[in-house]
């Protein structure tokens, strides 16, 4: 168990539906990383966040929007959805900038 | 062109048997190199960490080694198990903060 929790576990929604993952991170760390997994491909950075602050981002979607909270939980908010935001979503959080990743179990989302 | 590249994309072998995977990177500065096994359906998992300095690393039956002049590194796996099945991810991390991940090795281990 890497102390990473995310839910939900699976979500299903149509095209056009804005849905919300959510990230708590192990317990102590200040770094929470989004990462998308679409099938058969390798994962994608989206977006970090250090301590409630923005630090770096990737190849993220105007579409999808993130933020972390006071109490160090974060929230991926996907927003008109498309067929193609249908993938793996995973969370990882670090102790130190740069330390060692370790990633929840991730959210499925399957967009009909 | 993926600044991390994993060879081979897939590979089956029969229990029992060794296998290597093979990472190469473009992307520096290097700061250190993980291996990470990832079982279908759930998240990464750390196998190893190495630093610039470090050449070789093993954690059970798993030994990364790693040549940074020539920005390689290779994992394997000694005596596979039905268990080693799953995708095997080198990720690069620059100093500073950014991580580079490959698209993986897909390994199946067959009885």
């Amino acid at each position: 168990d890497s102390g990473v929790t995310q839910t939900p576990k699976h979500l299903i929604t149509a095209t056009g539906q804005r849905v919300t993952l959510r990230c708590s991170p192990r317990s102590g760390d200040l770094s929470v990383y989004w990462y998308q997994q679409s099938l058969d491909q390798g994962l994608q950075f989206l977006i970090q966040y250090y301590n409630g602050e923005e630090r770096a981002k990737g190849n993220i979607l105007e579409r999808f929007s993130a933020q972390q909270f006071p109490d160090l939980h974060s929230e991926l908010n996907l927003s008109s959805l498309e067929l193609g935001d249908s993938a793996l979503y995973f969370c990882a959080s670090s102790g130190t900038e740069g330390g060692p990743l370790h990633f929840g179990n991730g959210t499925r989302l399957t967009v009909t | 062109k993926n600044q991390v590249e994993q060879s081979p994309q897939s590979l089956i072998i029969l229990e029992g048997k060794n296998c290597t995977l093979q990472c190469n990177y473009t992307v520096s500065p290097f700061s250190n190199l993980r291996w990470y096994k990832q079982d279908t359906g759930r998240g990464p998992v750390s196998l190893t960490i190495m630093t610039f300095s470090e050449n070789t690393k093993s954690n059970g039956r798993y030994t990364a080694t790693l040549d940074a002049d020539t920005k390689q590194s290779s994992l394997h796996i000694t005596a596979s198990q039905l268990s080693d099945s799953a995708s095997y991810i080198c990720v690069v991390r620059l100093t500073g903060n950014q991580f580079y991940f490959g698209t993986g090795t897909s390994l199946t281990v067959i009885p």
